[in-house]
């Protein structure tokens, strides 16, 4: 099966602060997601990555970055956290990249519970 | 451009009887559609998926779902429902025309009544 892993269940933040949530996945997928999760509103795309050392913009990438040194990690980091950004953040993860295979399932971890005072 | 519209926030049906969540989509390309189960503090899970071969789909535990072009919905059903089906359900929709950039819509939140 197919691990998705985010470091931290629970987080609680200062606003201002520098903030990481890490993901990490073991199934050598190429793609790699960052979703926000908020009450009414759905998972919300902030940023994806096809590839090592490629990013790409989703709908609401304001406010965040991320990162990818590997293959199998996909950092979130927000520059400085605001109380909006308390959110649930869900890491998914697909098998091939690029074009190809557009109806790979995606596979997710269990999400990060961010809480910005 | 690409969406999802889920009728119903919040679906509450009594154990042992049918379910029925509603999801319609719009899309300029073939698409690719989902169905995803999220229990509480999890993440989301796959329960089915249509990628242009049958237009009846089986997933795991008992759901089905069944694409109809015309009417552009993609509608998620279950013929008795079970108190471990109560949990929030996500469709979303992948177009063939790009990345895989999928759009999930707002979600239904299942109660199962004992």
């Amino acid at each position: 099966d197919v691990k998705v892993t985010q470091s931290s269940r629970y987080l609680v933040k200062r606003t201002g602060e520098k903030v990481f949530l890490e993901c990490v996945q073991d199934m050598d997928h190429e793609n790699m997601f960052w979703y926000r999760q908020d009450p009414g509103l759905g998972l919300r795309l902030i940023y994806f990555s096809y590839d090592v050392k490629m990013k790409e913009k989703g709908d609401i990438p304001e406010g965040y970055s991320v990162s990818r040194e590997k293959k199998e990690r996909f950092s979130l980091i927000l520059e400085s956290a605001s109380t909006n950004q308390t959110s649930m953040y869900l890491c998914a993860s697909s098998p091939s990249g690029g074009r190809v295979s557009y109806n790979s399932p995606l596979h997710f971890g269990n999400g990060t519970r961010l809480t910005v005072t | 451009a690409q969406s999802v519209t889920q009728l119903d926030s919040h679906v509450s049906v009594s154990e042992g009887t049918p379910v029925l969540l509603r999801c319609n989509y719009s899309s300029s390309y073939s698409p690719s559609l989902f169905w995803y189960v999220q229990h509480p503090n999890k993440g989301l899970q796959l329960l089915l998926k249509y990628t242009s071969a049958a237009t009846l789909v089986k997933g795991i535990n008992g759901f089905e779902a069944e694409f109809k072009k015309s009417e552009t919905s993609f509608h998620l059903t279950k013929p008795s429902a079970h108190m471990s089906d109560a949990a929030e359900y996500f469709c979303a929709l992948m177009n063939s025309g790009g990345y895989q950039k999928v759009t999930f819509g707002t979600g239904t939140k299942l109660q199962v009544i004992p």
